[in-house]
């Protein structure tokens, strides 16, 4: 099993550019996470998705659209990029959105905005 | 609202000798609390988690964790810090009020000196 993964592993965009990041999971998960990760402020959730067809807004949505395009993929894009926006994101998949359910992220990608 | 502080930025300990990272939390209802390890330019590993029960919660890599209640901590623990120990730590928590969300610390980089 790969687990989580993500593409692409490295970015870099112009203030303005659009991307998707685009995360998969072969574990079977219902639920999947868009975190974003800067300095000295641990991991902020972006969005998630409880399950297959649903979606949410986390701590910090601004800037974003996510996409759960099936059980196994969550994308998530950026429409207009700003540098505010220079992180390291990482996608996270846990069996159900429960409150004791263990998450289990991927490598991460790494996106710098000029 | 939830929320986790880990007080130390920097931990650094010799081979051998024991470590401690500290984690204390708030939260409004019951707490689930979890230990992640980040390895430089990696994803998050998951160590280990608090539910309910034993207050002493084992978990991977011989690392354990104290939940303790009237201090609302949750420190983790191994015995004998090995040089490939050091990485960033990351202490988490939900309750039982949260909407999934899962709350994380600023991290602690973790230094075991040879």
């Amino acid at each position: 099993n790969a687990g989580v993964t993500q593409t692409p592993k490295f970015q870099v965009l112009k203030t303005g550019q659009s991307m998707t990041l685009q995360c998969a999971q072969d574990m079977n998960h219902n639920s999947m996470y868009w975190y974003r990760q800067d300095p000295g402020m641990g991991l902020r959730l972006i969005y998630y998705s409880a399950s297959e067809g649903t979606t949410d807004k986390g701590e910090v949505p601004n800037g974003y659209n996510v996409s759960r395009l099936n059980k196994r993929e969550f994308s998530l894009r950026l429409e207009s990029a700003a540098p505010s926006q220079t992180s390291v994101y990482f996608c996270a998949s846990s069996a159900i959105a429960g409150h004791t359910d263990t998450q289990y992220f991927g490598p991460g990608t790494r996106l710098t905005v000029l | 609202a939830q929320s986790v502080a880990q007080p130390e930025d920097q931990v650094n300990v010799a081979e051998g000798n024991p470590l401690t990272v500290k984690c204390t939390y708030s939260v409004s209802g019951n707490p689930y609390l979890f230990w992640y390890v980040q390895y430089p330019n990696r994803g998050l590993q998951f160590l280990l988690k608090y539910i309910t029960g034993d207050n002493l919660v084992k978990g991977s890599y011989g690392f354990e964790a104290e939940f303790n209640k009237s201090q609302t901590s949750f420190h983790l623990k191994k015995p004998s810090a090995l040089v490939s120990d050091s990485a960033l730590y990351f202490c988490a928590v939900r309750d039982t009020g949260s909407a999934r969300q899962l709350t994380f610390g600023s991290g602690t980089q973790l230094t075991v000196l040879p």
